[in-house]
């Protein structure tokens, strides 16, 4: 058990819909990052915060936005959903937001859109 | 930009040992990092190599030459449950990890 919680464990949604996927930390880390992992594309980075503040930002849709809350826990919103985004999503937290910290994962949440 | 390289799947026997490639170039180099990722499960931290050579951890090694822009990850006496994923990643842009496609390990008995 790394620390980190995710909710829910599993989503099933139909296209077009929206979401909102759940992170809390490990106890002390400031910093939470979003991964999405398909089939076809790996394990992708989405997006970083710490501490509250946008941090960095990877290959990431326009219909998809996150932000992280005073006390620390992380949301990640996906709207007008399509069959494409139906992956497993992956929160992870570290200690710091630079320099190279390793990243403790939550158990994901799979999403199916259908 | 960043472009990380492995085998897609190999297979080894139990109780053998087994060594996975990783090569990457990126533009500026901060470490490499190891995860194990079970299938449908949260990757988990192996080994962070920053400095030229070998760390070993238990039945786990890590290498690394920058120079070459190359990594491996050794694992000996293999157990059934390291049948896995083992995923190579560097990091940037403060420490948004790149992974690798991930290489599938199968151990036979």
């Amino acid at each position: 058990d790394s620390g980190v919680t995710q909710t829910p464990k599993h989503l099933i949604t139909a296209t077009g819909q929206r979401v909102t996927l759940r992170c809390s930390p490990r106890s002390g880390d400031l910093s939470v990052y979003w991964y999405q992992q398909s089939l076809d594309q790996g394990l992708q980075f989405l997006i970083q915060y710490y501490n509250g503040e946008e941090r960095a930002k990877g290959n990431i849709l326009e219909r998809f936005s996150a932000q992280q809350f005073p006390d620390l826990h992380s949301e990640l919103n996906l709207s007008s959903l399509e069959l494409g985004d139906s992956a497993l999503y992956f929160c992870a937290s570290s200690e710091g937001g630079t320099g190279n910290y390793e990243q403790y994962f939550g158990p994901g949440t799979r999403l199916t859109v259908t | 930009g960043q472009n990380i390289d492995q085998p897609t799947e190999m297979t080894a026997t139990e109780g053998a040992i087994v060594q996975i490639n990783c090569t990457y170039q990126t533009s500026g180099f901060n470490g490499l990092f190891w995860y194990q990722q079970h299938a449908g499960e949260a990757p988990t931290f192996l080994s962070y190599n920053v400095l030229d050579g070998l760390e070993e951890k238990g039945r786990f090694s890590s290498f690394l030459s920058r120079s070459k822009g190359y990594s491996y990850l050794l694992l000996k006496e293999l157990q059934m449950k390291d049948s896995a994923s083992y995923l190579c990643a560097v990091p940037h842009a403060g420490n948004m990890l790149t992974f690798g496609g991930g290489t599938r390990l199968m151990v036979k008995p």
